[in-house]
């Protein structure tokens, strides 16, 4: 079975500084996806950022970008000149992929990340 | 668009009272998650459809649940003969499958919840 672990229960950092959530897992899965969501005091999830583990260049959106260590299982999510709206849970996620399809997640304990100003 | 929707947002009932939760997907989406998350720990899957067909149950989904998606457009998932251990947020969320040449992944899109508390 797969597992997720994010081993940083709470994080802080000050605005504009850059911080590091990390992740590891466990699959015997050769091909899967990988996520970041991240849930606001207001509870809903929003995807952050994903990764397919085929590729091997690591996936970044503006501020946000992974590190991705496939033979390692880990996949750290930094988040550089961060903002005080980046306050939140930060969850990271696992999906096996089936022929294309991702299924279910399976998601960590999550990081809760406050932004300091 | 304007995104997974569900409702209500917050429901608070007795125990051993029946509950009903709705989910409205994204549109186009055809498949359909259902998650539960308690307090300070991540969602966990409960089930998803395909369609209108449920494709996948997990064993945290016990006899007093049940789960529907007439239609393959809304869902509903009930819980019978609540206790207290059901108090949690019931997270549905949305993707689109995508078939053919190309590979597609999908993702999977959140709604803001139900949060259920059991007295």
């Amino acid at each position: 079975a797969q597992t997720v672990t994010q081993s940083q229960p709470e994080m802080s950092v000050q605005e504009a500084e850059t911080v590091t959530l990390s992740c590891t897992y466990d699959t015997s899965e050769s091909n899967y996806y990988l996520f970041w969501y991240k849930q606001p005091p207001s509870r809903q999830m929003i995807l952050v950022i994903r990764q397919e583990a085929y590729k091997q260049q690591n996936a970044t959106e503006n501020r946000f970008s992974v590190n991705f260590q496939k033979a390692a299982k880990s996949f750290s999510l930094k988040i550089s000149d961060s903002q005080l709206g980046d306050t939140a849970m930060y969850f990271c996620a696992f999906g096996a992929n089936y022929g294309g399809s991702q299924g279910n997640l399976i998601f960590g304990k999550g990081t809760k990340l406050s932004v300091k100003p | 668009d304007t995104g997974v929707s569900q409702d209500p947002r917050h429901k608070i009932t007795k125990r051993g009272q029946n509950v009903t939760f709705r989910c409205d997907p994204i549109s186009e989406h055809n498949r359909l998650y259902w998650y539960r998350q308690t307090l300070g720990q991540g969602p966990e899957f409960l089930t998803y459809f395909q369609n209108e067909a449920q494709l996948e149950k997990s064993r945290l989904l016990s006899d007093r649940f049940s789960a529907e998606r007439p239609k393959g457009s809304f869902s509903t998932l009930e819980i019978q003969r609540t206790e207290q251990g059901d108090s949690a947020m019931y997270l549905c969320a949305s993707s689109l499958e995508s078939y053919g040449q190309e590979f597609v992944p999908d993702t999977q899109y959140f709604g803001p919840g139900t949060r259920l508390t059991v007295l």
